[in-house]
């Protein structure tokens, strides 16, 4: 597709379940980020990825969120042992990634999560 | 890190007035302000940005202006529609990464 693809658009799960997410940027970006964004939130940043260089994590909330970046294509975020506050819309984005260009940021539906 | 702030967190307008909404950002070395549009579960999409060579930028019946010394930039909507009404997000990028950081969003409302 031309798009950013997120998948499962939902999720419910229970507490203590480990989820997955996966994003399916669009093809050539070289760039790909993960948001978080809670009910009425802002967009809470979680971990970017660019090209073959070291993620920057700075922004996973703790050790149980962890993702990866397959042949700079797809990334998958994985939530092991999940807490209700959890529960958010985790959006990917991906852009060009071109350091000092253009920046505009493209972005999925999101996939959102619900932890009973 | 950069911290993005701001304000107003919600703005009510009628028709065919303007609607001004306020950022700020800490980190001088921030040198790219884009701002999105998050229609109701939709996805953000970029408005407007601006680079930080540049005061000022419009689009029709959109502007940003950037105040590089004061460390704040704004988004003007012009001659407000209901189809204005959405979640407007800025977001600042550093200088030494390609890193993007949001402020909490205003929720904008355009009364007919």
């Amino acid at each position: 597709g031309a798009g950013v693809s997120q998948s499962p658009s939902n999720k419910v799960t229970e507490k203590g379940k480990d989820v997955e997410l996966r994003c399916d940027p669009i093809s050539g970006h070289t760039a790909l980020y993960w948001y978080r964004q809670s009910l009425g939130q802002g967009l809470e940043f979680l971990i970017y990825f660019q090209g073959n260089s070291a993620p920057d994590k700075s922004g996973l909330p703790s050790d149980r969120f962890s993702a990866e970046r397959t042949g700079g294509s797809v990334s998958t975020l994985t939530i092991q042992r999940t807490q209700q506050e959890d529960s958010a819309v985790y959006l990917c984005a991906s852009s060009p990634g071109l350091a000092g260009g253009a920046g505009e940021l493209f972005f999925g539906e999101g996939s959102r999560l619900t932890v009973l | 890190g950069e911290n993005v702030e701001q304000h107003p967190s919600t703005l009510s307008v009628q028709e065919g007035d303007s609607a001004v909404i306020k950022c700020t950002y800490s980190d001088s070395a921030s040198n790219y302000f884009p701002w999105y549009k998050q229609e109701l579960g939709k996805r953000p999409q970029l408005i407007i940005d601006i680079r930080s060579n540049v005061g000022e930028k419009k689009d029709q019946r959109i502007a940003v202006t950037l105040n590089k010394t004061a460390k704040h930039f704004s988004l003007h909507i012009t001659e407000t529609q209901p189809e204005d009404s959405a979640v407007y997000f800025c977001a600042a990028r550093g200088n030494t990464g390609n890193q993007f950081y949001f402020g909490t969003g205003t929720s904008l409302t355009v009364i007919p």
